[in-house]
């Protein structure tokens, strides 16, 4: 299995451009968020998603964009990217049972993206 | 609202020496708790939930409800323990999950 992935690694882009963060997993994992990180702020929770066809804004949410066709994939779209929206976005998923023993997010390896 | 904090920022100990990363959560009901570590350049891994009760190399955390705390330990910290620790809340059965601003654990030689 190969997890969480997340593409791409590094992004630079112009403020005012567009651009999709893509991300996948393989663990049929129902639930899947999407999180940025910025020094001293810690993980602030952008969108997520408790299945196919269902999204929901989490903590920031302002400027980006989220669907969910399939449970595979939950790309996030910036819409008109800038220089506040530069940070390292993590993609996570986790099971979504009714089980505790289940709980605890599975994360991508992260996409560091600067805008200029 | 769901809150977590972590008073720490940075926390420097020497090799050998005990640690304690502290962490107090606001919340109402009854949450799970969680401790993330993040190793430089790596992404984040899930270290310890309470609801296992389980030691993962070495840390442990014990939830103390009256107190709103769950803080990690160690007895003798190591070189490679050196890292970035979130802790972390959920409260509606892993739907999402509310962070810490996290702590930078530095362990020296």
């Amino acid at each position: 299995n190969a997890g969480v992935t997340q593409t791409p690694k590094f992004q630079v882009l112009k403020t005012g451009q567009s651009m999709t963060l893509q991300c996948a997993q393989d663990m049929n994992h129902e639930y899947m968020s999407w999180y940025r990180q910025d020094p001293g702020m810690g993980l602030r929770l952008i969108h997520y998603s408790v299945g196919a066809g269902i999204t929901d804004q989490g903590e920031v949410p302002n400027g980006y964009n989220v669907s969910r066709s399939t449970t595979e994939d939950f790309p996030l779209r910036l819409l008109s990217a800038a220089p506040s929206q530069t940070s390292v976005y993590f993609c996570a998923s986790s099971p979504g049972t009714g089980f505790f023993e289940d709980y605890g997010y599975t994360f991508g390896s992260g996409t560091r993206l600067t805008v200029v | 609202a769901q809150r977590v904090t972590q008073p720490e920022k940075l926390l420097s100990v020497f090799k050998g020496a005990p640690v304690e990363l502290k962490c107090n959560y606001s919340y109402s009901g009854s949450p799970e708790l969680f401790w993330y570590v993040q190793y430089s350049r790596q992404r984040l891994q899930l270290l310890l939930r309470h609801i296992s009760r389980e030691s993962i190399k070495g840390f442990t955390a014990d939830l103390n409800k009256g107190e709103t705390s769950f803080h990690l330990k160690k007895p003798f910290a190591q070189e490679e323990d050196s890292a970035m620790y979130y802790c972390a809340l959920t409260f509606n059965y892993g739907q999402n999950f509310v962070f810490g601003p996290g702590t930078r654990l530095s362990v020296l030689p």
